[in-house]
């Protein structure tokens, strides 16, 4: 397709185990972004990938969340030990540089509920 | 972290109506892109506008029109002539370089 593609649209998960997101940036796009969205909220800047490269994780809240961009395209999102606080909606964008001056298009997001 | 207003939480115009959408931001940077985007109970983000900070001309395309103010730090957001499809969720959206810092958005309902 020619958007950004996030699956799964859903993910229910226990308390503690592992999840993995993915997301698949629109094609040629070097710049790839996490976000996270609670609801009523804004989203919540979590980690950038500049190509292959996490060039800006400041927004990972703890040592639990992880993402990798292996070949610079295809991104995954891994949370480990699931907390009932880490159910969001999580958007992923990819933008064609990464800079300032261009926007960025997103995915229609996963939403994760831990239970 | 820089902080991103958006003062009103919920607005409600009737159809036809122009509205305003107001966004105040934090900087210590002195260049930097404001971006506006809209989020439809679909859920995802849609990119609106942006406009950079070395350009205070305020501009129109089509039904959408900005008012930036640097010396205020505001940059408000206006949809003339309001139409049920603009039932969205607006988000005001600094880019200082490296991401964007979203305010917590106005809910706009646009009644018929």
């Amino acid at each position: 397709g020619a958007g950004v593609s996030q699956t799964p649209s859903n993910k229910v998960t226990e308390k503690g185990k592992y999840v993995e997101l993915r997301c698949d940036p629109i094609s040629g796009h070097t710049a790839l972004y996490w976000y996270r969205q609670s609801l009523g909220q804004g989203p919540e800047f979590l980690i950038y990938f500049q190509g292959t490269g996490a060039a800006d994780d400041s927004g990972l809240p703890n040592d639990r969340f992880f993402a990798v961009r292996p070949e610079g395209s295809v991104s995954t999102l891994k949370i480990q030990r699931t907390e009932r606080g880490d159910s969001a909606m999580y958007l992923c964008a990819s933008s064609l540089q990464g800079k300032a001056s261009t926007e960025a298009f997103f995915g229609q997001g996963t939403r994760l509920t831990v239970v | 972290a820089q902080k991103v207003t958006q003062a009103q939480t919920e607005i409600s115009v009737v159809e036809k109506e122009d509205v305003t959408l107001d966004c105040v931001y934090e900087t210590r940077d002195t260049t930097y892109y404001l971006f506006w985007y809209k989020q439809p109970p679909s859920g995802e983000l849609v990119f609106l506008i942006r406009r950079n900070s070395f350009d205070e001309q305020n501009e129109i395309s089509g039904r959408y029109s900005w008012n930036f103010q640097k010396s205020t730090s505001s940059f408000n957001f206006t949809i003339t002539a309001s139409q049920v499809v603009d039932s969205a969720v607006y988000f005001c959206a600094p880019d200082y370089g490296q991401n964007f810092v979203f305010g917590p958005g106005t809910r706009l309902s646009v009644l018929p």
